[in-house]
């Protein structure tokens, strides 16, 4: 049982670049999202999946995609990366528990972006 | 949106017990409040969930008064291990509204 993991773990881009950052988890879960750490910063969420097929975005969504094409993964794209998107992106699951729902992060992407 | 206030640092030295307090002044009647802690270079970790009253787990203690306008996450006897930042959050519903804010850094020393 792995939990959540995350590809790459460090990534470097040049400006106008894409990239995919990969989300995997084996818990079954039927929520994923997607975060971003800034230094200094909380999380702050990019886009989320309440289930296999569907995304929505969240407070953070512009200049990124995602997709939810299997219920274990959550794929994260960068069509042509900034250097304000330099960040760690962190990776989470979770599933119904209670009133709010507790959630698995990965152990993160560090991205750099020149 | 529950707006959360937490203190940027606090410093403890091992073996004290540790006390993290959030307000949450706008807390909603359906809010749960929930505590993650984060350690350098790794995703956060859920900590404990509570909704009134006193709450404890293997890990810490969560008081929330009769208003629910603020709660207190108690570690006891902290070690070095236990430095980390500790994210207070408010919410229920979907975990999508849930807000992390910028959190209590706790340094722990001997």
């Amino acid at each position: 049982n792995a939990g959540v993991t995350q590809t790459p773990k460090f990534r470097v881009l040049k400006t106008g670049q894409s990239m995919t950052l990969l989300c995997a988890q084996d818990m079954n879960h039927e929520y994923m999202y997607w975060y971003r750490q800034d230094p200094g910063m909380g999380l702050r969420l990019i886009h989320y999946s309440v289930g296999e097929g569907t995304t929505a975005k969240g407070e953070v969504p512009d200049g990124y995609n995602v997709s939810r094409l299997k219920k274990q993964n959550f794929l994260l794209g960068l069509e042509s990366a900034a250097p304000s998107q330099t960040s760690v992106y962190f990776c989470a699951s979770s599933d119904k528990t209670g009133a709010t729902y507790e959630q698995y992060f990965g152990p993160g992407t560090r991205l750099t972006v020149t | 949106l529950a707006k959360t206030t937490q203190p940027i640092s606090m410093d403890s030295y091992e073996g004290q017990e540790v006390n993290i307090t959030c307000s949450h002044n706008n807390i909603a009647t359906n809010d749960y409040i929930t505590w993650y802690q984060q350690f350098p270079s790794q995703g956060p970790r859920f900590i404990i969930q509570g909704y009134k009253t006193k709450v404890t787990n293997e890990v810490a203690s969560l008081f929330i008064p009769a208003d629910r306008k603020s709660s207190t996450l108690s570690l006891p006897r902290v070690s070095l291990s236990d430095t980390a930042v500790y994210y207070c959050l408010v919410g229920a519903g979907t975990a999508s509204k849930l807000t992390f804010g910028t959190g209590t850094r706790l340094q722990v020393t001997l």
